[in-house]
């Protein structure tokens, strides 16, 4: 079962458009992470979002995690090539046990020069 | 200060073989996770360990094992490796619960 899904799949731009990645759910998660991932490497953390209508900024990119926490977005401003990765949000859901997380499908950003 | 390695970096099966997938972190971190990464699947969680000597199963644990050998090690056995197993696999560290997680570089298997 997928729980998060993130729009568009792939997202071919170029050089100093502006873009925003899409990660929605039916389910409500305690917090919300975005992922960087280059080729042959692991994922690296951007941003984590914990309160419903949460905005952070991180330079060019702004994240936001909706009000009803199921949903948040990645915007670009004026993308650069070394913005080219997959992208991924993740929702963790807490259980006693301790706490799961659940991926999103991935976005693939190509910024051409 | 390595953060986290994961061993070997590249594994070929054959049906039916057996494997183990080794993880270490030299972070302190109490919580450990293992994924899948298939193409347009993102990252699908295999098992995971809250803490040291407590395991649970994760989203796909179907033809794994797992093992949290002390704090600092974490591994994934496969017992009859199938090709459907063929995939990238990544291990990953965390404080505890909601914290960022730390993925170390993967480990490429193909079962033929």
């Amino acid at each position: 079962t997928q729980l998060l899904e993130q729009s568009p799949q792939f997202l071919s731009i170029q050089e100093g458009e502006n873009l925003t990645v899409y990660c929605n759910s039916s389910s409500v998660f305690s917090s919300l992470q975005w992922y960087r991932q280059e080729p042959g490497e692991g994922p690296v953390l951007l941003v984590t979002v914990v309160t419903g209508g949460e905005v952070k900024k991180l330079k060019r990119l702004t994240f936001q995690f909706g009000d009803a926490r199921k949903d948040s977005s990645l915007h670009i401003t004026a993308a650069q090539p070394g913005d080219t990765g997959l992208y991924l949000c993740a929702g963790a859901e807490v259980s006693n046990t301790g706490n799961q997380f659940y991926f999103g499908t991935g976005t693939s950003l190509t910024v051409i020069p | 200060n390595a953060g986290v390695t994961q061993t070997p970096k590249f594994q070929v099966l054959k049906t039916g073989q057996s494997m183990t997938l080794q993880c270490a972190q030299d972070m302190n971190h109490n919580s450990m996770y293992w994924y899948r990464q298939d193409p347009g699947m993102g990252l699908r969680l295999i098992y995971y360990s809250a803490s040291e000597g407590t395991t649970d199963k994760g989203e796909v644990p179907n033809g794994y094992n797992v093992s949290r050998l002390n704090k600092r090690e974490f591994s994934l056995r496969l017992e009859s490796a199938a090709p459907s197993q063929t995939s990238v696999y990544f291990c990953a560290t965390a404080r505890g619960a909601s914290y960022e997680q730390y993925f170390g570089p993967g480990t490429r298997l193909t079962v033929t």
